[in-house]
């Protein structure tokens, strides 16, 4: 069965930088987009972007631009998240999400990871 | 950037009863449109995409319609389980989240 496993919660100080990791098995991993997609405390979902697992390409949501990194290494099926120059506004929930299309970018969410909560505070 | 939102912020309903919400594009998303469950401390449910076509496993009793600007997600008889917040997505631009529609007990 389909699953994506992620890292544990981390806490972190202003400024710094974060890295998740989002472990999938039960499918072939170059196979789908994977995303990632956050939720502060008290507030909606938010998408903040993307990679294609084969190439490594990635987009991300404008807000987020120069500010994260996505990466993957398909000898372990994993893919990453870095998010850097943390704020207290970066303290959320994480998750990465399996894209629903096959070989193709749709950009709707079949699997979900089990979130990481990054806390951000001095 | 497609703005997303849903009403009301807050629906009690009772067991046994129908619930509807709402979720209204800032433009047209054609029926580029997923609707999911979420429940505190789990991974979001996708339960509709392309506005109507319920996922694998979603029971029938959830149902979604609209296409343009206007979308409706109903539940046709609410279950104990079902009591959750419920965020709609465009994905015709991106993918974009509405801030949710917590359906609680009344």
């Amino acid at each position: 069965q389909v699953q994506l496993v992620q890292s544990g919660a981390e806490v972190k100080k202003p400024g710094a930088s974060v890295k998740v990791s989002c472990k999938a098995s039960g499918y072939t991993f170059t196979d789908y987009y994977m995303h990632w997609v956050r939720q502060a405390p008290g507030q909606g979902l938010e998408w903040m972007g993307r990679i294609i697992p084969n190439s490594g390409g990635t987009n991300s949501a404008q807000k987020f631009q120069g500010r994260v990194t996505m990466t993957r290494d398909t000898s372990i099926n994993t893919a990453y998240m870095e998010l850097s120059r943390l704020s207290s506004d970066d303290t959320a929930v994480y998750y990465c999400a399996r894209d629903y299309g096959y070989q193709l970018l749709v950009y709707y969410f079949d699997y979900w990871g089990q979130g990481t909560l990054v806390t951000v505070s001095s | 950037e497609i703005v997303m939102t849903q009403s009301p912020a807050t629906l009690s309903v009772s067991p046994g009863e129908r619930a509807t919400l709402s979720c209204r594009a800032s433009q047209s998303i054609s029926s580029n449109l997923a609707w999911y469950q979420h429940k505190p401390g789990q991974a979001p449910r996708l339960l509709i995409h392309d506005a109507s076509i319920r996922a694998t496993g979603i029971p029938a009793r959830f149902s979604g319609s609209g296409s343009g600007t206007e979308f409706t997600l109903t539940i046709s008889s609410l279950q104990s389980e079902d009591f959750a917040v419920y965020y709609c997505q465009q994905y015709k631009n991106w993918g974009t989240f509405g801030q949710g529609t917590k359906v609680e007990i009344k």
